[in-house]
């Protein structure tokens, strides 16, 4: 597609239990982007990719959050143990160049996640 | 760190009146200034960026923003508002060698016709 894709559009689960989200770039991007909405906030910075490796994972809350990129394209992020604060909404973003150059981040229309 | 300050949580603007969202940013060095719009249920729609050049920005849907160094802010403004402008606006900042791009908590813009 032309877009940002992200699968599931919601996700709802029991507390402790353990979820993957998958985020779709466009086509031949190379860094992709999680952000993470809470509610009447704006995103907040998870972890940049640029190719198949994590360049910057220190917006990861603690070690229940990890995510993969394994060739280059298609990421998932994956939260162990999920927890109640975990609820918010997953937005993955991608752009042409690294983090550092001035390209535009294209965002994906979010995961909704919510824990019971 | 870099930061963005929102400061309305709410605008209100008659259909055909001009209308400005503000944001203020904190940054080291030079930033790089993002607008976003987000519709209900959707993700984040890019509007307009300022890297260098010319202050005034120009971007989607007839939108505009203003880059003031010495007042360290990046108003979005358009001349005449549309009941279908009405969303939530995000001003976003980041420093030329980071990797993270911080957001304001966002401006709820309603239009009314």
């Amino acid at each position: 597609g032309a877009g940002v894709s992200q699968t599931p559009s919601n996700k709802v689960t029991e507390k402790g239990k353990y979820v993957e989200l998958r985020c779709d770039p466009i086509s031949g991007h190379t860094a992709l982007y999680w952000y993470r909405q809470s509610l009447g906030q704006g995103p907040e910075f998870l972890i940049y990719f640029q190719g198949t490796g994590a360049a910057d994972d220190s917006g990861l809350p603690n070690d229940r959050f990890f995510a993969v990129r394994p060739e280059g394209s298609v990421s998932t992020l994956k939260i162990q143990r999920t927890e109640r604060g975990d609820s918010a909404v997953y937005l993955c973003a991608s752009s042409q160049g690294p983090a550092t150059s001035t390209d535009t981040q294209y965002f994906g229309p979010g995961t909704r996640l919510t824990v019971l | 760190a870099q930061s963005v300050a929102q400061p309305e949580d709410q605008v209100n603007v008659a259909e055909g009146n001009p209308l400005t969202v503000k944001c203020t940013y904190s940054v080291s060095g030079n930033p790089y200034l993002f607008w976003y719009v987000q519709y209900p249920n959707r993700g984040l729609q890019f509007l307009l960026k300022y890297i260098t050049g010319d202050n005034l920005v120009k971007g989607s849907y007839g939108f505009e923003a203003e880059f003031n160094k010495s007042q360290t802010s990046f108003h979005l403004k358009k001349p005449s508002a549309l009941v279908s402008d009405s969303a939530l606006y995000f001003c976003a900042v980041r420093d030329m060698r980071g990797n993270d791009m911080r957001f304001g908590a966002g401006t709820r813009l309603t239009v009314k016709p």
